[in-house]
């Protein structure tokens, strides 16, 4: 069965302590593996698209990698603001469809 | 750009109403979809539509339907409601291209008393 699983369920962090999150999946055809953000009360914010083994994508603080079994969310010198739920989901099979298996996210505080 | 709009943002309804929820998408987005986000199960997809016409759906019972208008407008409805309903429903829209992001609303809160 295809699944998304996201390590640890829950993070706390010291300002400026660098981390990384997990995302390992058990998806067959993975044709992408998406990252999220999500705060609490809204909706998840997109972060990063993944496609292959050996990409990476950084933003700010966050830098994204891929291998065959695993993503890997890397935060260095996390801020507050850094503090939400961080979220997995992997694209498999065919066509344009935009069916996502999440996984059940990474709660993430970052203390000052 | 105005990004995705859901409403309304909150709902309370007893068990066995129906309920209706509306997305609005991103303008240009053709596909839109719908997750249910529960504190244990985390996000799970409803179904997807494109062009009018159900692409996808997801394991959940026949109480659980949507529709697009020709607008890219999208309706969710749930009737016969019951407690385990109870959830954040997102919705998300895409430009339809395979692995375009989803981008998401800020969902709508309903509880089922």
């Amino acid at each position: 069965e295809d699944q998304v699983t996201q390590s640890p369920e829950a993070l706390r962090l010291q300002e400026g302590e660098s981390s990384s999150l997990n995302c390992s999946y058990t998806v067959s055809g993975l044709r992408g593996l998406f990252w999220y953000r999500q705060d609490p009360g809204k909706g998840p914010e997109f972060l990063f698209t993944l496609y292959s083994a050996g990409e990476e994508k950084e933003k700010e603080r966050l830098k994204a990698t891929l291998t065959k079994k695993e993503s890997f969310l890397h935060i260095t010198a996390p801020k507050p603001e850094d503090s939400a739920t961080y979220l997995c989901a992997a694209f498999h099979g065919g066509g344009a469809t935009n069916k996502l298996i999440f996984g059940t996210g990474t709660l993430l505080a970052v203390q000052p | 750009k105005a990004g995705v709009t859901q409403t309304p943002r909150y709902l309370i309804k007893t068990r066995g109403q129906q309920v209706t929820l509306s997305c609005s998408p991103i303008s240009g987005h053709r596909s839109v979809s719908w997750y249910q986000q529960t504190p244990g199960q985390g996000l799970q997809f409803l179904f997807e539509y494109f062009s009018e016409t159900q692409r996808n759906k997801g394991n959940f019972p026949g109480r659980f339907s949507g529709r697009q208008f020709s607008n890219s407008r999208s309706e969710m409805n749930v009737s016969t409601l019951e407690l385990g309903d109870s959830a954040l429903y997102l919705c998300a829209s895409s430009l339809a291209r395979e692995n375009s992001p989803l981008h998401f609303g800020n969902g709508t809160r309903l509880t089922v008393t």
